[in-house]
């Protein structure tokens, strides 16, 4: 099993919608855990810390579910600026270095 | 206050060559992380340094080599360069402890030919 999963898209959403995803960690004693959001050929850009049991911010909403290893990602009222991938990232079986997911693509429609 | 800064931008090679990349971490930083990035994939964890030591190691092979300088500046080493190296190499910095965020760099673009 991978050490982080993501489920690749993409999701294709109309603007104004609601879309979540889910990231699933292999680690159970992981702690902290990330959401990136990286444009086409760009750097990740770090969109929320999650080391509870969740965090929000604006339209986004992140959620820590322990006790199934997975954290998800809601936004809601998506924006056409919202078209990026998102990247999930957790602390590696061995508890010393980040664990990328392969990201999930979303495109917002107009 | 600047943020994570990579050199060079661009980078073309041919097979067999050695290449070096650079990066200064955000200011308060002191421990740096490489990654590499191929098309469609997520970020894969290289190495980290800390203290001017290799604090941990992903699974690449020993062509893949670093330093991290006194100011906490580090070096990317490849040597005999595949083409399977063609990717985005990131650097991203982070302060110390193991469960803080990690910032970016814009990346350098390595093409191999």
């Amino acid at each position: 099993r991978k050490e982080v999963e993501q489920d690749p898209g993409p999701f294709n959403v109309p603007e104004g919608a609601t879309v979540a995803f889910n990231c699933t960690y292999s680690n159970s004693a992981s702690q902290s855990f990330f959401w990136y959001r990286q444009d086409c050929r760009k750097e990740p850009k770090l969109l929320m810390s999650v080391y509870s049991s969740g965090n929000e911010d604006g339209r986004f909403t992140a959620q820590l579910n322990r006790a199934s290893q997975y954290i998800s990602l809601l936004i809601r009222d998506s924006k056409l600026s919202d078209s990026a991938t998102y990247l999930c990232a957790g602390i590696g079986d061995y508890g010393q270095n980040f664990v990328f997911g392969p990201g999930t693509r979303l495109s917002v429609l107009p | 206050d600047a943020g994570v800064t990579q050199s060079p931008t661009h980078l073309i090679k041919t097979r067999g060559q050695q290449v070096t990349l650079r990066c200064s971490p955000k200011s308060g930083h002191d421990t740096v992380s490489w990654y590499q990035q191929a098309l469609g994939q997520g970020p894969q964890f290289i190495f980290q340094y800390y203290e001017e030591e290799e604090r941990q190691r992903g699974n690449f092979p020993d062509r893949f080599s670093g330093h991290q300088f006194p100011n906490y500046s580090s070096e990317l080493n490849v040597n005999a360069l595949l083409l399977g190296d063609s990717a985005l190499y990131l650097c991203a910095s982070s302060a110390g402890q193991i469960n803080q965020p990690q910032h970016f760099g814009d990346g350098t673009r390595l093409s191999i030919l």
